[in-house]
């Protein structure tokens, strides 16, 4: 059960895309198709923004998309705007009804 | 509205126990898995245990094993988590999620709601 690794931060400007990656192993991230990702500001509880590699909840802008390729994950900000400024955080089923989560990205808007 | 409600957080000595409890509102409570994620302060988030609808099954990260136990009164709407033999890393804000319903498979094998979190601190 180790964690997922994540960047410890990127940025962008305003209009730009940044993409956030997500390495796990064959045993979770790999293995099953049920990554999912959550945007947590400063203070707040984490929401999801993501589900099962690609999925977006209702609610969720479109601007936000999801890929996996191998045992790693990818999370896509596109057109960023301001209030996409927080920290973002993949998590993998890693079987058994257990899951393992990144350590989490801290995404700046400059 | 689905509301998750976490209560129980506090100070406590290394050695000592704690029990946190998860009060849901919103949805048909006994029907839903539930699980307790923790994140340490300034760290990220760590999946501590989960519990089938019924309660039946219970689920443990290897951190916690053997010291925690996950449970859930399902005619009070609350879920616990009982923690003994803490220890300073187990300093964090533990929060209640909540899974979509159903087995764990397609469409629901995530997180879709969050209480705010109660802060446990294990000090002397």
């Amino acid at each position: 059960q180790s964690a997922l690794t994540q960047p410890r931060s990127v940025s962008g400007s305003p209009g730009q895309s940044v993409t956030l990656s997500c390495t796990g192993t064959s045993s979770d991230v790999g293995g099953f198709n049920y990554v999912s990702w959550y945007q947590q500001h400063p203070g707040k509880a984490p929401q999801v923004i993501i589900y099962d590699v690609t999925k977006r909840p209702s609610g969720v802008p479109g601007r936000f998309s999801a890929s996996k390729s191998g045992n790693t994950a990818s999370l896509i900000i596109s057109g960023l705007q301001a209030e996409d400024e927080a920290d973002y955080y993949c998590c993998a089923f890693a079987g058994s009804y257990t899951w393992v989560f990144g350590g989490g990205t801290k995404l700046t808007v400059l | 509205e689905v509301r998750l409600l976490e209560s129980g957080g506090g100070l406590v000595q290394p050695g000592g126990s704690l029990r946190l409890s998860c009060a849901a509102s919103g949805f048909s409570f006994s029907s839903y898995a539930m699980n307790w994620v923790r994140q340490a302060p300034g760290r990220g988030l760590e999946w501590v245990s989960g519990i089938s609808g019924s309660g039946g099954s219970t689920y443990y990260a290897d951190s916690v094993k053997g010291r925690f136990t996950i449970s859930r009164d399902n005619a009070k709407n609350t879920v616990y988590l009982q923690m003994t033999s803490l220890r300073a890393e187990d300093t964090a804000v533990y929060y209640c999620a909540k899974r979509p319903l159903g087995y764990c498979g397609e469409n629901n094998c995530y997180f879709d709601c969050w209480g705010q979190g109660t802060l446990a601190t294990v000090s002397s």
